[in-house]
């Protein structure tokens, strides 16, 4: 069956320019995360989705960081006026049930964002 | 908050020998501790989870303890191949809707 999927897989984009990042989570998966991981360091956390509801959003670094899933099933972030500091790789992950089951995260390939 | 330590950040091995991974947590309320493995250019990958009501759990060649006085927790690999060749990933949860990961540790494998 299919995993989580994540488009695109690169991007490179100039300094103040708006990004969008798509995640489409192994269907009928009630949890989505998002996770920024640095050259070098482990995944730090984003935002958390149940459904639809975002009830997690701690880990966004700035209101620059906007992230969405309006049906329950794909979800996008944005980073709007990208910085040197956003280059990362922007992992989505999903869950069968509510955060907080002690399940196991499937994690797409995730997103290489450079900023020059 | 939690917060997860990892060490080493890098271990070689030769195959066929054993790797040690150890990790710290800070948050006593942290109650579910998964190991991922992270290939590269690919995502992270479950490779063994271990409950804070269990001391040690193995899984064929993987296997992991955990000691929640002293809020510690290993990786034992057996028997190394060089595909275990990857970076690892300890994480802690305690129940909410963050997992916190450590910073890895990059395991070469020699054949």
């Amino acid at each position: 069956g299919a995993g989580v999927s994540q488009s695109p897989r690169y991007k490179v984009a100039k300094r103040g320019q708006d990004v969008a990042l798509r995640c489409d989570p192994i269907s009928g998966h009630v949890s989505l995360f998002w996770y920024q991981q640095a050259l070098g360091q482990g995944p730090e956390f984003l935002t958390y989705f149940q459904n639809e509801a975002q009830l997690d959003k701690s880990g966004l670094p700035s209101d620059r960081f906007f992230a969405e899933r309006p049906e329950g099933s794909v979800s996008t972030l944005k980073i709007q006026r990208t910085q040197q500091e956003d280059s990362a790789v922007y992992l989505c992950a999903s869950s069968i049930r509510g955060a907080g089951a002690q399940e196991t995260q499937y994690f797409g390939p995730g997103t290489r964002l450079l900023v020059l | 908050g939690e917060n997860v330590e990892q060490h080493p950040s890098t271990l070689s091995v030769q195959e066929g020998d054993s790797a040690v991974i150890k990790c710290t947590y800070s948050d006593s309320a942290s109650n579910y501790f998964p190991w991922y493995k992270q290939e590269l250019g690919k995502g992270p990958q479950l490779i063994i989870d271990i409950r804070s009501n269990v001391g040690e759990k193995k899984d064929q060649r993987i296997a992991v303890t955990l000691n929640k006085t002293a809020k510690h927790f290993s990786l034992h690999i057996t028997e190394t191949q060089p595909e275990d060749s990857a970076v690892y990933f300890c994480a802690a949860d305690t129940g909410g809707f963050k997992t916190i990961f450590g910073a890895g540790t990059r395991l070469f494998v020699k054949a």
